[in-house]
Parts: structure tokens; sequence; C-alpha cells
């Protein structure tokens, strides 16, 4: 079965500053990954996603994330953060398509603080 | 393009209380989620469905029923509430499994 874990359930960093947000996965065939990002009391929306084309992959609001298979990663970067970035951001696998190999797997999830 | 459309987003049971929750969406998607989001442990798959009239577990499906009569909506039904159950819950739908989930706003629901 696949997993996935975000490493630090709170980040905090500098208007300005890099962003880097940590996501290992476990999974026994090739992945499917995906970064989603929540807005307080808002639902989800879909960053980027890696399916098995280009290894970086860029989203939208400058977010980008590399999928390094020797390291079983797909960390999530931009290059400054501003204000508007503050949420709560989750790593998600699956495996392939339909039935329940189609279903996302979330990790739980890293709170993102910017400071003026 | 309303998307995926959650009713109610705020609900108060009392234990033992029942209460469906209703997903709608209007993109004729197959594939139709539940997943719940508690702080500390992102979101967990309650059931799913891959299609009109079928049904299948998540990780968490104890304490809940759902049913998938029309293709567009998707219900969530909890029989006897518990304070465990309290959540806030995220339907969520997709034309092809992974080729994008599109979530609804949530429903907070608590139970006391």
């Amino acid at each position: 079965a696949q997993s996935v874990t975000q490493l630090g359930s709170h980040v905090s960093v500098s208007e300005g500053a890099l962003v880097l947000l940590r996501c290992n996965y476990s999974s026994s065939v090739p992945p499917y990954l995906f970064w989603y990002v929540q807005y307080p009391n808002q639902g989800l929306q879909l960053l980027l996603k890696y399916t098995s084309a280009a290894t970086l992959v860029k989203g939208i609001n400058g977010f980008e994330a590399e999928f390094k298979k020797s390291e079983t990663s797909f960390h999530l970067t931009k290059p400054s953060a501003h204000m508007s970035d503050a949420a709560e951001y989750f790593c998600a696998v699956t495996v392939g398509y339909g039935g329940s190999q189609g279903n996302l797997i979330f990790g739980k999830g890293t709170k993102l603080s910017v400071k003026p | 393009n309303a998307g995926v459309t959650q009713t109610p987003k705020f609900r108060v049971l009392k234990t033992g209380q029942s209460m469906t929750l209703l997903c709608a969406q209007d993109m004729n998607h197959e594939y139709m989620y539940w997943y719940r989001q508690d702080p500390g442990m992102g979101l967990r798959l309650i059931h799913y469905s891959v299609g009109e009239g079928t049904t299948a577990k998540g990780e968490v499906p104890d304490g809940y029923n759902v049913s998938r009569l029309k293709k567009q909506n998707f219900l969530l039904g909890l029989e006897s509430a518990a304070p465990s159950q309290t959540s806030v819950y995220f339907c969520a739908s997709s034309y092809q499994g992974v080729i994008g989930y599109t979530f609804g706003s949530g429903t907070r629901l608590t139970v006391v």
C-alpha cells in the first residue's frame, strides 16, 4: 500500500524567503503525486501534479515540485514567499487510475506561516 | 459551472441523531469520494463510488453509509451520530480516478 509522509506539521518563513515543504512517499509501483493547498475555511485546490512526465513540475502561484525517485521525495518549493501563501498544504499519492487504485492518499498536512 | 456543491455547510447534531450530507456535481464525473478532515490527520477516505449505483469502503467507513442513486449525487449518511464524528467532511469528484479531483467547500459537523 502506498503512503505519504509530510515532514513538519508547521513551517514558518519570512516574506520573500524560500519556501520548502517536504513530502516523502512510499509505493511499490510508480506513483502519481499531487500537492494541494487549503486556505482557511475553504476546500482543497490543486497546486500541481506529477503523472510520470517531466520530473520537475510547475504549478500555480509560482510553486514547483521535483519528483526524485531515488529519494522517494516530492518536495514543494517556491523561491519567494508571499503573505498570501499562508495556508495548509497537503501532499497526496496514488498508483493508478480506476477503482481503489485511483484513490488519493493524503499526508497529514503542513501549515505554512509567512511572517512580514 | 458550480463544480461540486455540498449541503449543508454547517450542522450541529446531538449524539444519536441521524443526518445525510449531500454532494452534487455538475461535471458528469464518474468517480465521487467522501473524505473527513481532522486536525493533524490530513484527509481520510470514508467511502467512494466509481459510478452510478456503486459504492465502496475507504479507510474509515465505520459509522457511515453512502448511496449513489444518481450519477451527479453522492450521499453520506450518519445513522447514529457520535462525538467522534465531529469533523469537516469533503466531497470530491473526478472524471477518471486521478485525472483531477474537484473538491467541494466542505461541511463542518459538530456532534454534541
